[in-house]
């Protein structure tokens, strides 16, 4: 069975500071690929960053960047200098070589940006 | 431009009535999904197709229906058998690759509530 635990319901930053939001995944597949997405008040679900379970380097996307601890089976979202336009809901996904096209979220993290 | 689209934005039903939530993308992607978001809650899979004329049942599949006549559309049917259908739907789609950085893409989504 697939699973995601995010066990951060909210967090709050301060402007222009880091944050890590915690991801850990439950999965019997030996290659699998790891999420992230931000879902604004808006609703659109948004693409942030990507990392496969056999990428030797941790993914990076300009201000985003994956902690991926394989053994511990993390993948933890970091964000620096944080901005307001920050502030929203972050899900970590991840979709496993035998479980085909189908994709199991985290119930998400409330990020709120401090000014 | 690509993308997906969904209609109608926001949707008012009775309850008894059935109603049709379109999804429709141009990115020729094989594999179309339908999740449900309640409030302060992550997404839960309703169903998803990975070919034309097939879908699978994800989580919560009782009381909606789905069809996948064309590889470009996937409308969800939320019928009368649905107890609380008051909620966000979001429709994605992805290649159907169950590898690499082939994430999903998001439509807008739908908020349905029911009177």
């Amino acid at each position: 069975a697939q699973k995601i635990t995010q066990t951060q319901p909210g967090m709050f930053v301060q402007e222009k500071e880091a944050v890590t939001l915690d991801c850990t995944y439950d999965t019997s597949d030996p290659s699998y690929g790891l999420f992230w997405y931000k879902q604004p008040s808006s609703g659109e679900m948004i693409f942030l960053i990507y990392q496969g379970s056999y990428d030797q380097q941790n993914a990076t996307e300009g201000r985003y960047s994956l902690n991926f601890q394989k053994a511990r089976k993390s993948a933890n979202l970091v964000i620096s200098a944080s901005q307001l336009g920050d502030s929203a809901m972050y899900f970590c996904a991840m979709r496993g070589l035998n479980t085909g096209n189908q994709f199991y979220f985290g119930t998400g993290t409330s990020l709120t940006v401090i000014p | 431009d690509g993308g997906i689209t969904q209609s109608p934005k926001y949707l008012f039903r009775k309850e008894g009535q059935n109603v049709t939530l379109s999804c429709e993308q141009n990115l020729n992607h094989d594999a179309m999904y339908w999740y449900r978001q309640d409030p302060g809650q992550g997404l839960r899979l309703i169903y998803y197709s990975q070919i034309v004329n097939d879908f699978q049942k994800g989580d919560i599949a009782e009381g909606y229906s789905v069809s996948r006549e064309k590889k470009e559309s996937f409308p969800l049917t939320v019928t009368s058998a649905q107890k609380n259908p008051t909620a966000f739907y979001l429709c994605a789609s992805s290649p159907a690759s169950a590898q690499g950085v082939d994430t999903q893409y998001f439509g807008p989504g739908t908020r349905l509530t029911v009177l």
